[in-house]
């Protein structure tokens, strides 16, 4: 059973348009984080979410990209803009802080046309 | 800059044939090494956790060790469904989040 579920499990767009990919946690928790995998390539960071703030950012994650936590328990990965290179899977994963391991949802894969 | 390095690339077994995957590090300060397995088009899911040199985790045919500069999984006997991509991913330093080798993956042919 997953940690977290994610919704859609497959979304398709233009370039240009806006996505939002949506996780939700089976249980209530502070730690969360969302990372995006190109096909092919490493596992990498965009974001971290403490007690609904978010708490460290990489550099991919810019102005195009933004996190909200909208009803208190679901977590929304919105891109603005989307453009080709943004073409990936997405995960949220939770954590339980610190220098402990994170569990990983079963991945938004997201093509932009 | 933190690297992580995943050995072999691929890697091809025969049911039974046992091996060992590698993930070399070169990180300030190592606050913990995370091994997952990753099926295609799928998240990646927790093995195990290593914080120290010297330290080991088992589960079913894997085995997990930890040195000051790599990190082994060790794969006995492996069987067909054990074929997937093993991620290795390193914490140092003051951070909380880990940074992820590019994966080995392994086929095992039965």
């Amino acid at each position: 059973e997953p940690e977290v579920t994610q919704t859609p499990s497959h979304q398709v767009t233009q370039m240009g348009q806006e996505v939002i990919l949506r996780c939700v946690p089976i249980s209530n928790h502070l730690y969360f984080y969302w990372y995006r995998q190109i096909l092919g390539q490493k596992v990498e960071f965009l974001v971290s979410f403490y007690n609904n703030e978010i708490s460290e950012k990489s550099e991919i994650f810019d102005d195009q990209f933004s996190v909200e936590r909208p009803d208190g328990s679901n977590f929304t990965l919105k891109i603005r803009s989307t453009k080709l290179e943004d073409s990936a899977m997405y995960f949220c994963a939770r954590g339980t802080g610190g220098y402990n391991e994170q569990f990983f949802g079963p991945g938004t894969r997201l093509t932009v046309l | 800059e933190d690297q992580v390095t995943q050995s072999p690339e691929a890697l091809r077994l025969q049911e039974g044939e046992s091996s060992s995957l590698n993930c070399s590090y070169t990180v300030s300060g190592l606050r913990g090494l995370f091994w997952y397995r990753q099926d295609p088009g799928k998240g990646p899911e927790f093995l195990f956790t290593l914080y120290s040199a010297g330290e080991e985790k088992e589960k079913e045919r894997l085995k997990a060790t930890l040195t000051k500069k790599e990190s082994f999984l060790h794969i006995t006997a492996p069987k067909p469904e054990d074929s997937a991509t093993y991620l290795c991913a390193v914490l140092s330093g003051g951070s909380y989040i880990p940074t992820f080798g590019r994966g080995t993956s392994l086929i095992v042919h039965p």
